[in-house]
């Protein structure tokens, strides 16, 4: 019964790296994200996917892009890395896009950009 | 745009004592409203959720009522458990902004023996 699952579980960056942060999800869901959380802040959007092939800035997409590679999976890519993303990232999904439908989170992605 | 405010944390209480946490809101329209929880080391899970005015959501022991007169959904439980430490994250889903959930800053939970 693994839900969502992501990789790595930690990542230190050096400024200017680039690293893909992948999600995985067992529940056949249709639509997946990408938040962040910072101190204070709360979580924000980054992407969305509503369905397969499908995807859509949130609140703070400056600086990463996303793939949703079929219905399962769903990346996110940051091409050159800054302080700036030092951030938990956390990934989620739920059965569709919409006011009503819970999301199921993974365990997050702690990343630190030197 | 849609706003959830919390209260500031963190929130330190005694085993079996009385919990609020405080939520207030502001969005046009209907929104859904939901309390999430993370424990340590763990993504958000889902606590309880209301989407009409006056729905009461529960689940755990963990009660909130939407208030739409007062545009709030407090949280509340009647004699935490020191199982119930963790951070509480308020949030709305608005029918006019498809997919987002917009949270609020999250509230620590500490439960001491």
């Amino acid at each position: 019964n693994a839900g969502v699952t992501q990789t790595p579980k930690f990542q230190v960056l050096k400024t200017g790296q680039s690293m893909t942060l992948q999600c995985a999800q067992d529940m056949n869901h249709n639509s997946m994200y990408w938040y962040r959380q910072d101190p204070g802040m709360g979580l924000r959007l980054i992407y969305y996917s509503a369905s397969e092939g499908t995807t859509d800035k949130g609140e703070v997409p400056n600086g990463y892009n996303v793939s949703r590679l079929n219905k399962r999976e769903f990346s996110l890519r940051l091409e050159s890395a800054a302080p700036s993303q030092t951030s938990v990232y956390f990934c989620a999904s739920s059965e569709q896009v919409g006011w009503d439908s819970p999301l199921h989170f993974g365990n997050g992605t702690r990343l630190t950009v030197t | 745009g849609d706003s959830v405010t919390q209260m500031e944390g963190p929130v330190t209480l005694s085993e079996e004592a009385f919990l609020t946490i405080n939520c207030t809101y502001t969005a046009t329209g209907y929104p859904s409203l939901f309390w999430y929880v993370q424990y340590p080391g763990e993504g958000l899970q889902l606590l309880l959720k209301a989407t009409k005015a006056d729905d009461k959501g529960s689940n755990k022991g963990f009660e909130a009522t939407y208030r739409k007169e007062t545009t709030s959904f407090h949280l509340e439980k009647g004699s935490v458990q020191v199982s119930d430490s963790a951070v509480y994250f308020c949030a709305l889903s608005n029918t006019g902004t498809a997919s987002k959930l917009t949270f609020g800053t999250g509230t620590r939970l500490q439960v001491t023996l």
